[in-house]
C-alpha cells in the first residue's frame, strides 16, 4: 500500500498566483481531511470529506480556499490568490468510516512557501 | 470535544519506559482518547485508542483512569526513532464527528 500520496512535496510561489495542491486517499477509504499546520497556528483542520461529500469546511480561513473531491481516488486543495500568509505545510489524510477504529492516515505533506 | 492537558516537554533515557501523561477532565461518556504523534517532518501517526479500559498494541499501551478524567500514553522501551511531538485528543468517534483537533501535545526526546 503507498499510502496517502500529496503532490508537489514542495511549492514556492509568489503572492497572488494560484496554487493547487493535490491528495490521493488509500483505496478503499472513505473519508478525506485537508489540514494546515504552522509554528504560530498549529495542526488545523481544514475540511473534510465522507463519500466524496463536503461534511465541515469550518476551518477553510476564507474565500480564497477551495476544495474539491471529484471522485474517491483525488482531492485538490486551491488557493487563488495566494497571500504570504498561506505559507504552511498542508496535510492530507484519509480514513475509513465504520465499524471499530477510526484512524487517520496522514500523507508526507506539501510545504507551501508564497513570497 | 473535551479539551486536553499535556505537559510541553519531557525527557526519557533510550530503552527505558516513557509515560506521557494527559488531562481530560470534562470528557464525556461516550468520548474516546486517542494518541497520535509526528515525528519531525513528518505527518502525525495514529498510535492507539481507548474509552474505557486499558489498551494494547505493538506500539504503545494507554492507561485510562476510573473516572476517565486522566490518561498515561507508555512507550514500553524508547527508542531515539520515538523522538517526536504526541498528541493526546479526545472525540467522539460518529459519524460527522470524524475530524481530530490537535492541542500543542508533549516533545517527547529520548536521550540516548
Amino acid at each position: 500500500d503507498a499510502g496517502v500520496i500529496q503532490s508537489p512535496r514542495h511549492e514556492v510561489t509568489e503572492m497572488g498566483q494560484e496554487v493547487t495542491l493535490r491528495c490521493k486517499p488509500i483505496s478503499g477509504h472513505n473519508s478525506l481531511f485537508w489540514y494546515r499546520q504552522t509554528m504560530m497556528r498549529g495542526l488545523e483542520l481544514l475540511i473534510y470529506f465522507n463519500n466524496n461529500v463536503p461534511i465541515d469546511d469550518s476551518g477553510m480561513p476564507e474565500d480564497r480556499f477551495s476544495a474539491k473531491m471529484p471522485n474517491a481516488s483525488f482531492s485538490t486543495l486551491k488557493i487563488q490568490p495566494s497571500e504570504p500568509r498561506d505559507s504552511a505545510v498542508y496535510f492530507c489524510a484519509s480514513s475509513f468510516l465504520g465499524l471499530g477504529v477510526n484512524e487517520q492516515y496522514f500523507g508526507p505533506g506539501t510545504r507551501l512557501t508564497v513570497t | 470535544d473535551a479539551k486536553t492537558t499535556q505537559p510541553p516537554s519531557m525527557d526519557c533515557a533510550e530503552g527505558r519506559a516513557a509515560n506521557l501523561p494527559c488531562n481530560h477532565s470534562t470528557i464525556s461518556g461516550n468520548e474516546y482518547v486517542y494518541w497520535y504523534r509526528q515525528i519531525h517532518s513528518q505527518g502525525p501517526q495514529y498510535i492507539i485508542h481507548g474509552l474505557k479500559n486499558n489498551e494494547t498494541n505493538e506500539m504503545a499501551s494507554l492507561i485510562i483512569t476510573e473516572d476517565r478524567k486522566s490518561s498515561t500514553l507508555i512507550l514500553p522501551h524508547a527508542t531515539l526513532r520515538d523522538t517526536a511531538v504526541y498528541y493526546c485528543i479526545v472525540r467522539l468517534d460518529n459519524f460527522g464527528n470524524e475530524k481530530l483537533t490537535f492541542g500543542t501535545g508533549t516533545r517527547l526526546t529520548i536521550i540516548p
